[in-house]
């Protein structure tokens, strides 16, 4: 198995431009999660899918931040604009039937902002 | 959301057993254990979880105490691959939330 992908694995941007993330869940899992981890506040979950519908999207920070899974294979995570205080690493999970407790992370993108 | 205390860090030999515990009092009824890790520089990987019997797998055991207020999860033998962060989760259905969890150190 492939694993869960993520693109960029590293980005450096300036403040001001938009940010896209990608994620291409495990085949065959219907649910996906978004987190993103730093330092001083660990790992958060921003949204989650399920059937490629945003089940909860309470821990996306503000407006700025968006997602989308337009289908089953792909999901993006784009802010827009982006600030300094964004970086961050993201990852991108996947669970079969949304079974939160066996969710397969993938190895992160790393955003800097600058 | 219930919430989890476990120790910042915790230090263990290599192959030796580790016991890593999770105190949670206030876990509901419908509230299953997770225990995730995170290797450095990569994301967190499942480990095990249980509702109310001890649990074991190719990875840990897990060991949950009959009231279910406290938890230990248990590698048999530790090498020096196992070190991580482990986190200790409580929830039911799909959103759950990671603590601090805490920092395993395996010394040769």
């Amino acid at each position: 198995d492939a694993g869960v992908i993520q693109s960029p694995r590293h980005e450096v941007t300036e403040m001001g431009q938009e940010v896209t993330l990608r994620c291409k869940p495990i085949s065959g899992h219907n649910s996906l999660f978004w987190y993103r981890q730093t330092m001083m506040r660990g790992l958060e979950l921003l949204i989650y899918f399920n059937n490629n519908v945003p089940i909860d999207d309470s821990g996306m920070p503000e407006d700025r931040f968006s997602a989308k899974m337009p289908n089953a294979s792909f999901s993006t995570l784009k802010i827009q604009p982006s600030e300094p205080r964004d970086s961050a690493v993201y990852f991108c999970a996947s669970s079969l039937n949304g079974r939160a407790y066996e969710q397969y992370f993938g190895p992160g993108t790393r955003l800097t902002v600058t | 959301d219930a919430k989890t205390t476990q120790p910042n860090s915790m230090e263990s030999n290599e192959e030796e057993p580790v016991h890593l515990p999770c105190n949670h009092s206030t876990i509901s009824g419908t509230d299953y254990i997770h225990w995730y890790r995170q290797l450095p520089s990569q994301g967190p990987e499942y480990v095990i979880h249980g509702l109310t019997s001890n649990v074991n797998n190719r990875m840990a055991s897990l060991a949950i105490a009959e009231d279910r207020k406290s938890s230990t999860l248990i590698l048999h033998r530790a090498t020096l691959r196992d070190a991580a962060v482990y986190y200790c989760i409580l929830g039911y259905g799909q959103n759950f939330v990671f603590g601090p969890g805490t920092r395993l150190s395996v010394l040769p």
